[in-house]
């Protein structure tokens, strides 16, 4: 089945630590984003990444960081800078960069901060 | 900016009552607009999507029909059932950008 693989579901996490948030898809897609989402909020750009080890800001990048090695994986680390991480993460792709293309989504990671 | 506005929920209705959740957009041209619903601790699925003025997307019982006079997008459908229950997201992609932009989210509750 093709699709968007996050992994863990959920991530606790300590204060101070980095933590990596895995997405993989195989879908053969070009673009990969990256979102948080929070209580009564809609979803936020963290990152984004139109080709292989390329990738730009997103509006809440402070505090993330990203890579992308290859086309299939886009991982996400929460630094110890990001003040307010507990959150629920989802990252998208989409086939192309083209007006007309819709993003598909992951199930989500949870991060939690203890 | 590019923006996009969705009405505040929750939305409470009886089953086969009929919907509406408004969506107006701001943005420079002619994006393309997008309804994602996500039900309870999972990930968004495309539900329609628009691509011109006056395009009606479908799916599932539901229709959203871009309206450029008034710049908006509201989801429609006309009979709701209990596994409609969902936070449906509002998003629109412009011209010359990257990346989809999305409204805050309105908590649709369909009881029997």
């Amino acid at each position: 089945d093709g699709g968007i693989t996050q992994s863990p579901k959920y991530l606790f996490r300590k204060e101070g630590q980095n933590v990596t948030l895995s997405c993989e898809q195989n879908l053969n897609h070009d673009a990969m984003y990256w979102y948080r989402q929070d209580p009564g909020q809609g979803l936020r750009l963290i990152y984004y990444s139109q080709i292989v080890n390329d990738f730009q800001k997103g509006d809440i990048a402070e505090g993330y960081s990203v890579s992308r090695e290859k086309k299939e994986s886009f991982p996400l680390t929460v630094t110890s800078a990001q003040k307010n991480p507990t959150a629920f993460y989802l990252c998208a792709s989409s086939a192309d960069r083209g007006l007309y293309t819709e993003a598909f989504f992951g199930q989500g990671t949870r991060l939690t901060v203890v | 900016g590019d923006s996009v506005t969705q009405m505040e929920g929750p939305v409470t209705l009886s089953e086969e009552a009929f919907l509406t959740i408004n969506c107006t957009y701001t943005a420079t041209g002619y994006p393309s607009l997008f309804w994602y619903v996500q039900y309870p601790g999972e990930g968004l699925q495309l539900l329609l999507k628009a691509t011109k003025a006056d395009d009606k997307g479908s799916n599932k019982g539901f229709e959203a029909t871009y309206r450029k006079e008034t710049t908006s997008f509201h989801l429609e459908k006309g009979s709701v059932q209990v596994s409609d229950s969902a936070v449906y997201f509002c998003a629109l992609k412009a011209r010359n950008t990257d990346k989809l932009i999305f409204g805050t989210g309105t908590r649709l509750q369909v009881f029997p």
